[in-house]
C-alpha cells in the first residue's frame, strides 16, 4: 500500500512559469513532510519542509503548501527555470515509537523548457 | 567538505555471492540508513542505524545484513538470500535519529547482475 503518492510522474513547463507538483498521502499520522530534488546518478538533496502545525514553508523560490483535511501537500516553484529540472521526491513521517522514518513518494520528472 | 561517500559507484555481483557496499560519512552524523530505489518506485527502507552498535530492519530487510562499528560507517551486504539485487542503492545520514531532521544522501551505488 502506497502511502505516499506522486500521481504525475513527469511534467513539462516552460522558463519562467510556475511548476506545481503534487503529493498525496494516506497516512493521518504523518506530520511532517520533506521535498528532495534529484539529478541522475547523485543522490537526492534536501529542498525544503513542512510540519503539520503550518500550512505553508517559502524558501526563496520555492514554496511549500500543506493541505491536512485533503492530505495533500504541493511543491511550487516560480519562476522555474532550466537548472530546476530534476526528479521531485516528497517524504513524510511520523513518529513510531520513537523511531523517526521517512516513506518517500515515486517522485515527479520535471522538466523546465528554455 | 562534509559529505557521504558512497563506494563503488557500479558493482556487478555473480550469482551466488555476497556483496558489500560502502558508507562512509564525515558529518558527524549519529544516524545511517540504506534505502533501495527501483525504476517507478519511492526510495524504501532498508535498515538503519540510530547509533554505533545498534540498528534496525527497515520494511526491506531479507537479504541484506549491515554492521554499524564505528560512527562514520554504515555497510550493507546484499547476500546471495537477496532474489532481486539489481537496484540503485542509495545511504543517507542525519544528525540524530530523533526528532524530525532531513537526511543526506550520498550518490549511490548500482548493483548489476551478471
Amino acid at each position: 500500500d502506497q502511502q505516499v503518492k506522486q500521481n504525475s510522474p513527469s511534467l513539462s513547463v516552460q522558463e519562467g512559469r510556475i511548476s506545481i507538483l503534487n503529493c498525496d498521502y494516506t497516512n493521518s499520522m504523518f506530520d511532517y513532510f520533506l521535498w528532495y530534488k534529484k539529478y541522475p546518478a547523485e543522490g537526492p538533496t534536501f529542498l525544503i519542509s513542512i510540519s503539520s502545525i503550518k500550512d505553508k514553508n517559502e524558501d526563496g523560490r520555492f514554496t511549500v503548501f500543506l493541505n491536512k483535511s485533503a492530505k495533500h501537500l504541493s511543491l511550487h516553484i516560480v519562476p522555474s527555470q532550466p537548472g530546476d529540472s530534476a526528479v521531485y521526491f516528497c517524504a513524510a513521517s511520523a513518529t513510531t515509537s520513537g523511531t523517526y522514518k521517512y516513506i518517500f513518494g515515486t517522485g515527479t520528472r520535471l522538466k523546465v523548457l528554455a | 567538505d562534509g559529505g557521504i561517500t558512497q563506494s563503488p559507484k557500479y558493482l556487478f555481483r555473480k550469482e551466488g555471492q555476497n556483496v558489500t557496499l560502502s558508507c562512509e560519512q564525515n558529518l558527524n552524523h549519529d544516524a545511517m540508513y540504506w534505502y533501495r530505489q527501483d525504476p517507478g518506485q519511492g526510495l524504501r527502507l532498508i535498515y538503519y542505524s540510530q547509533i554505533v552498535n545498534d540498528f534496525q530492519k527497515g520494511d526491506i530487510a531479507e537479504g541484506y545484513s549491515v554492521s554499524r562499528e564505528k560512527k562514520e560507517s554504515f555497510p550493507l551486504t546484499v547476500t546471495s538470500a537477496q532474489k532481486n539485487p539489481t537496484a540503485f542503492y542509495l545511504c543517507a545520514s542525519s544528525p540524530t535519529g530523533t526528532g524530525y531532521q532531513p537526511q543526506h544522501f550520498g550518490d549511490g551505488t548500482r548493483l548489476s547482475i551478471l
